[in-house]
């Protein structure tokens, strides 16, 4: 069985560049999580998704980072215009439905100069 | 507002050793509790799951258990290996969303 894929893996934008994330949960997931991992710390929720609809995103920065699920299945976070603080890996996971265990992907490293 | 502590933030053992890993949090109503190993540059690769109404877990060497009560989960990890070494990460899932808090890990090395 396929993981969760994610691209791409590493990526080096300059402040207020703008940068998307994609990710492919494993099939047949229908729940889809973006966590933000700051080096040192444990992720950070920032959206959820059941199928196409947005479950949580009471984290997302909303005023720069946008994410979508329009057919259910992939996914993309988006960031514009990036700070500096920014700099974090970005983790997609899946579960089959809402509580259960939670399988992650190898995440998408961002650095923001 | 759940919050996960990890304690100690780094461990160093000589292999052979069994080992316990301590996870805390703050609201005993959650769903269930996760356990994940991560290496470094990589992702979280899930070891155990814990529901709510189960008290442990076990997958061969590794032994998570459950105490909500007293908000507590402890991981036993038995004749520790090098290869064992990476961070552990304790997450709580919370409502009935199954959104995981996360603690900020403990960071394990295993001496050969």
């Amino acid at each position: 069985e396929a993981g969760v894929a994610q691209s791409p893996r590493y990526k080096i934008i300059e402040k207020r560049q703008s940068v998307a994330f994609w990710c492919n949960p494993i099939s047949g997931h229908a729940t889809l999580y973006w966590y933000q991992q700051i080096l040192g710390q444990g992720p950070k929720l920032l959206i959820q998704f059941q199928n196409n609809g947005v479950v949580d995103d009471s984290q997302l920065p909303k005023d720069r980072f946008s994410a979508e699920r329009l057919k259910g299945v992939d996914s993309t976070l988006k960031i514009q215009p990036a700070k500096l603080e920014d700099s974090a890996v970005y983790l997609c996971a899946s579960s089959f439905d809402l509580g259960g265990e939670q399988y992650f992907g190898p995440g998408t490293r961002l650095t923001v100069t | 507002k759940q919050e996960v502590t990890q304690i100690p933030a780094a461990l160093s053992v000589p292999e052979g050793e069994n080992l316990v890993l301590n996870c805390s949090f703050t609201d005993s109503a959650i769903y269930n509790l996760q356990w994940f190993r991560q290496d470094p540059g990589k992702g979280l690769t899930s070891l155990l799951l814990i529901q709510s109404s189960q008290r442990e877990q076990t997958s061969g060497r590794l032994n998570a258990s459950l105490d909500k009560s007293s908000g507590r989960s402890t991981l036993y990890i038995a004749a520790s290996q090098p290869g064992d070494s990476a961070t552990y990460l304790c997450a709580v899932g919370s409502g009935n969303t199954g959104k995981l808090i996360f603690g900020q890990g403990t960071t394990l090395q295993v001496k050969p």
